[in-house]
């Protein structure tokens, strides 16, 4: 079964513009990560955040993580067509069974 | 991607033939994974590694085997396989200790017909 739920399912915006996805989850983690996959590719990770941190930053992403709801999301920043692509957010409990969740489908229109 | 490569990339097979994916990394980590990815499923572990000889299995285990005889190599055998699995296909590594993320292979596409 999923642990992490993604919301939207699809996010459709213009160049230049800020996306955000929601993942929600279940049960305790040691850290939440967010994935992302071009079609036909693999996943490729983006951003690692702690169960003991509240925001984390890289480049035009930025994750935010509340334990106490058991939510987190991910803001890419001044989008661009690059940026198209399925956005997962993957829950690490430390028992090597990483859970991911269906994915967000973002597209980015020139 | 760099460091881990998945064969075959693609593969057509009949129900009740055994099928066996192979996943190669250069990293020398210590954990591998695999995983199967289907529409409205996200990813779903099947088995995992944490060294030679060390396997576990995952939530969706039934009908797969594994071997890992070397560092480098992790095998996934379908016994015998059915239409329900076919899927693609993702392998994955991790260096040890906790708060790492993965490494994917591209994925093998295997539909079984």
């Amino acid at each position: 079964s999923q642990q992490g739920e993604e919301d939207p399912q699809a996010l459709s915006i213009q160049e230049g513009e800020n996306a955000t996805m929601n993942c929600s989850y279940k049960t305790s983690i040691n850290n939440l990560q967010w994935y992302r996959q071009n079609s036909g590719r693999g996943l490729v990770h983006l951003i690692l955040i702690r169960s003991n941190e509240r925001e984390k930053h890289s480049g035009r992403l930025r994750v935010t993580l509340d334990t106490s709801k058991k939510s987190s999301s991910l803001l890419i920043t001044a989008s661009r067509a690059a940026d198209t692509a399925s956005y997962f957010c993957a829950t690490d409990a430390g028992n090597n069974d990483m859970r991911f969740g269906a994915g967000t489908r973002l597209t980015v229109k020139p | 991607d760099a460091g881990i490569t998945q064969s075959p990339r693609h593969k057509v097979t009949e129900t009740g033939t055994p099928v066996t994916l192979r996943c190669h990394q250069t990293e020398n980590h210590r954990y591998m994974y695999w995983y199967r990815q289907d529409p409205g499923h996200g990813l779903r572990l099947i088995h995992y590694s944490y060294g030679v000889k060390d396997t576990d299995k995952g939530e969706v285990s039934d009908g797969y085997s594994v071997s890992r005889s070397k560092t480098e190599d992790f095998l996934l055998t379908l016994e015998s396989a059915t239409s329900s699995q076919t899927s693609v296909y993702f392998c994955a590594i991790r260096e040890d200790g906790g708060n790492y993320g993965y490494t994917f292979g591209s994925g093998t596409r295997l539909t079984v017909v």
